[in-house]
């Protein structure tokens, strides 16, 4: 079964422009996260979905981060316009549902360079 | 009311010997706890976790114990390898509606096992 993934692996943008990722939850699964990995630090919840509604965007930087989740499968995040300290890595993951005790999944992450 | 602290920052043992982590939280409405390991350009993925209704929890070399009273729960390693060489995290979830599902992460414990 594939797991969770993630395009692209890496990116480098200068700041100030715009970047998208892409996230491809395991197949049968729900819920998807998006997390954002600052260096050295855990990954801190961005936005989650339930099917296709977004049910938690409270740490979702609104004025220049978007996130949408077509027909409740896919996702993508983008950024708009991008600042240095967005440098991170964005990691996407799925459960089958919300709630306790579920397991999520991760994908192996985007790795962002704002320069 | 949302952490959940992490200890030590790092940590170097050698093979066969037992490695801990410890973890602290402050939501007592958290009723899940997951400990994920994460290698270099991975995510992170799911070791073992537990539910507050038991204090300990073992699967192979992996223990978790649990401190209701106290908010905290570690991660024992026993027979430490090599190759769990990687850094470690405890999270947390639960809690208020539309909390659940959502990790809250620790601040990672660098693991390294010295052969």
């Amino acid at each position: 079964e594939a797991g969770v993934v993630q395009s692209p692996r890496y990116k480098i943008i200068e700041k100030k422009q715009p970047v998208a990722f892409w996230c491809n939850p395991i197949s049968g699964h729900n819920t998807l996260y998006w997390y954002r990995q600052n260096l050295g630090q855990g990954p801190e919840l961005l936005i989650r979905y339930e099917n296709e509604e977004a049910v938690d965007d409270s740490q979702l930087p609104k004025d220049r981060f978007s996130a949408e989740r077509l027909k409740g499968v896919d996702s993508t995040l983008k950024i708009q316009p991008a600042e240095l300290g967005d440098s991170a890595v964005y990691l996407c993951a799925s459960s089958i549902r919300q709630g306790p005790n579920t397991e999520a999944f991760f994908g192996q992450g985007t790795r962002l360079t704002v320069v | 009311q949302q952490q959940v602290k992490q200890s030590p920052q790092s940590l170097i043992v050698q093979k066969g010997g037992i490695s801990i982590i410890n973890c602290a939280y402050e939501n007592t409405a958290f009723d899940y706890f997951p400990w994920y390991q994460q290698f270099p350009g991975k995510g992170p993925a799911l070791l073992i976790a537990i539910r507050p209704d038991v204090s300990e929890k073992k699967e192979g070399r992996f223990t978790i114990s649990f401190n209701k009273s106290a908010k905290q729960f570690s991660l024992h390693i026993m027979d430490s390898q090599p190759g769990d060489s990687a850094t470690y995290f405890c999270a947390a979830s639960g809690g208020m509606r539309g909390n659940t599902g959502k990790l809250i992460f620790g601040q990672g414990t660098t693991l390294q096992v010295k052969p």
